[in-house]
């Protein structure tokens, strides 16, 4: 198993650029996520998806857009890029069904400068 | 909104001693589950520990153990036998509802 990747490592954007952050996961979890990381802080949730075509929002869901058309993949989507996008991106993922929590895994990260 | 606080930016610990790191968590709700991660420089997110609110027996992970106090909302992780590869961030979690929230962090430094 791969587990979580994403794709890509680092990216420069120029204000007003769009661009798509990848995410995929070869565990079939239902529960995929995405979180940003600003210095000094914690990870805040962006989006999440319980399941192929189920989305919802997070803590922080403005100037984002996802989808998830498959178990495997959830796209993250900036359509109009701000300075104030610029952080690191962890997506994570982790088994729903059960009667407990299951562990979520997360991705290496992507760190997106937006100039 | 659900908030989780973190009040020490920074603690240090000797190699081989105990160290003790403070969360607190703001919730109506009564079943949720906290968490506490360890981010080392990769950046990479590790599972240290795990606890359900409905169970009142605090968790233990080998040298991580917690304090769970509901009622005062507070749940700390007391690392024991430290070692050089605890350096890291760590941070608080709160999960209820699949919506996730973190702490800003401690910074926990291992002398030798």
């Amino acid at each position: 198993n791969a587990g979580v990747t994403q794709t890509p490592k680092f990216q420069v954007l120029k204000t007003g650029q769009s661009m798509t952050l990848q995410c995929a996961q070869d565990m079939n979890h239902e529960y995929m996520s995405w979180y940003r990381q600003d210095p000094g802080m914690g990870l805040r949730l962006i989006h999440y998806s319980v399941g192929a075509g189920i989305t919802d929002q997070g803590e922080v869901p403005n100037g984002y857009n996802v989808s998830r058309s498959t178990t495997e993949d959830f796209p993250l989507r900036l359509l109009s890029a701000a300075p104030s996008q610029t952080s690191v991106y962890f997506c994570a993922s982790r088994i729903l069904s059960g009667s407990s929590y299951n562990e979520q895994f997360f991705g290496p990260g992507t760190r997106l400068t937006v100039l | 909104a659900q908030t989780v606080t973190q009040s020490q930016p920074e603690m240090s610990v000797q190699e081989a001693e105990t160290v003790t790191l403070s969360c607190t968590y703001d919730t109506s709700e009564s079943d949720y589950y906290l968490f506490w991660y360890k981010q080392p420089p990769s950046r990479q997110m590790i599972l240290v520990i795990r606890q359900e609110a409905y169970k009142q027996q605090n968790a233990t992970e080998n040298r991580f153990s917690v304090n769970f106090q509901k009622a005062a909302k507070s749940f700390s992780l007391k690392i024991s036998d430290s070692q050089l590869g605890d350096a890291a961030m760590y941070f608080c979690a709160y999960d209820y509802n699949n919506d996730m929230r973190f702490g800003a962090g401690t910074r926990l430094t291992v002398k030798p």
